[in-house]
């Protein structure tokens, strides 16, 4: 069964740093691109970046809006994406997920992990 | 950055009833675009992808279709779980969702 659980989040002040994780299980890592989703209380969903396979070269690409703050990686040897968000602020108050990217969508999503940033 | 505009913003329906959901770009995404729904709670779920192609386990009442800029997700006639929050998402250059349509119970 292929599942995706996000984890790391918690309560941070701002202009601190948090890293989550994405620890997938089911199916080959390796193979897929990873991509990271945040959804502010009561709001839209707003795409925040996504790491390609080593196979297209591994590099991440990020939005605009988190851009030389946030760092998306990966570890294929265990499974796990991860999302490094430093300076961290209020606005980024959020439930991140991350989701596995097949055909250029999200097929197998993680029930997502809440980040509240706040003094 | 890649605008994505999803029209009506609520959608009010009796179950049964056809519903017709719109998603514009402000830019070609050729056919990189992809449908979810939304429930209070819960992850969002993949629907359509790459315009026009149903997820695994989607069923047949759900339909997209569209290229370039104006893309259409139909759902041919409601059922009770189908009222939902429906986001398009492009991902033709980095990533970007439309705001959402909310299909709610009239």
């Amino acid at each position: 069964e292929v599942q995706l659980v996000e984890s790391g989040g918690g309560l941070v002040q701002p202009g601190r740093s948090l890293r989550l994780a994405c620890t997938a299980s089911g199916f080959n890592f390796g193979d897929y691109a990873v991509s990271w989703v945040r959804q502010a209380p009561g709001k839209g969903l707003e795409w925040v970046g996504f790491i390609r396979t080593k196979t297209y070269g591994g590099a991440p690409e990020h939005a605009a809006s988190v851009e030389g703050r946030f760092l998306i990686s990966r570890d294929d040897s265990n499974s796990i994406a991860y999302l490094q968000m430093d300076s961290l602020k209020t606005e980024d108050t959020a439930v991140y997920y991350c989701y596995r990217e097949l055909n250029g969508a999200g097929d197998y999503w993680g029930q997502g992990t809440l980040v509240t940033v706040s003094s | 950055e890649i605008v994505l505009t999803q029209s009506p913003a609520t959608l009010s329906l009796s179950p049964g009833e056809g519903a017709t959901l719109s998603c514009r770009a402000s830019h070609s995404v050729n056919s990189y675009l992809s449908w979810y729904q939304q429930k209070p709670g819960q992850a969002p779920r993949l629907l359509i992808y790459a315009a026009s192609n149903r997820a695994t386990g989607i069923p047949a009442r759900f339909s997209g279709s569209g290229s370039g800029t104006d893309f259409t997700l139909t759902i041919s006639s409601l059922e009770p779980e189908d009222f939902a929050v429906y986001y398009c998402q492009q991902r033709d250059y980095r990533g970007t969702f439309g705001p959402g349509t909310k299909v709610d119970i009239k």
